[in-house]
């Protein structure tokens, strides 16, 4: 079956800590998979994306990583802030229409 | 600009009524999703097209309803027969070829049922 999981489902830490997020996938064929970051209450908007032959790519404090053999991805913050309180979602296509969405993890950082 | 766009932002529906949630993009992508979010929680699908005239439902369709005449149009109806329809309703299309894949989200539509 084609889905994908993530985990923590909610996770709290220290303002200037560091964490990683989980998101483990079993969509075939796989081609890439996008993280994006969900304020309360809004969109969610696009982090970064990985593909296959790629294993690690960061934007700013946000660090990406991708097994393929493992299909396991991880999204690493750096030093949090107050503003990376969110919502982050795995997303995995598995062909040109057929995107597979996680159920996120609900971030927050606190003082 | 070419994006995704829900409306309204804020719904109130009194009891035993149907609204219709809208969803429009025009980003000429295939697929489009919608997904309920309940606070605290992560998204749940509702129902999905990957093409016009064509739907499926995803895995808490009951309660509710879609059409996809057009592919820019992928509006939601929530019927009188959801048991608990307040809750926040996200939007989605995509498209996928190679590392081009790329999922928008519109802002969302909180309802409130009163």
């Amino acid at each position: 079956k084609n889905q994908v999981e993530q985990s923590p489902q909610s996770l709290i830490i220290l303002e200037g800590k560091n964490c990683t997020l989980q998101c483990n996938y079993t969509v075939s064929p796989f081609s890439n998979l996008r993280w994006y970051k969900q304020d309360t209450g809004r969109g969610p908007v696009s982090l970064t994306i990985m593909t296959f032959s790629e294993n690690t790519k960061s934007n700013g404090r946000y660090t990406a990583t991708l097994d393929a053999d493992t299909k396991q991805s991880s999204l690493h913050i750096t030093a949090s802030q107050l503003s990376d309180s969110a919502s982050y979602i795995c997303v995995v296509p598995q062909r040109a229409n057929n995107l597979f969405f996680g159920t996120g993890t609900r971030l927050t950082v606190i003082p | 600009d070419g994006g995704i766009t829900q409306s309204p932002k804020y719904l109130f529906r009194k009891e035993g009524q149907n609204v219709t949630l809208s969803c429009e993009q025009n980003l000429n992508h295939d697929a489009m999703y919608w997904y309920r979010q309940d606070p605290g929680q992560g998204l749940r699908l509702i129902y999905y097209s990957q093409i016009v005239n064509d739907f499926q439902k995803g895995d808490i369709a009951e309660g509710y309803s879609v059409s996809r005449e057009k592919k820019e149009s992928f509006p939601l109806t929530v019927t009188s027969a959801q048991k608990n329809p307040t809750a926040f309703y996200l939007c989605a299309s995509g498209t996928g070829s190679g590392k081009g894949t790329e999922a928008f989200f519109g802002q969302g539509t909180r309802l409130t049922v009163v």
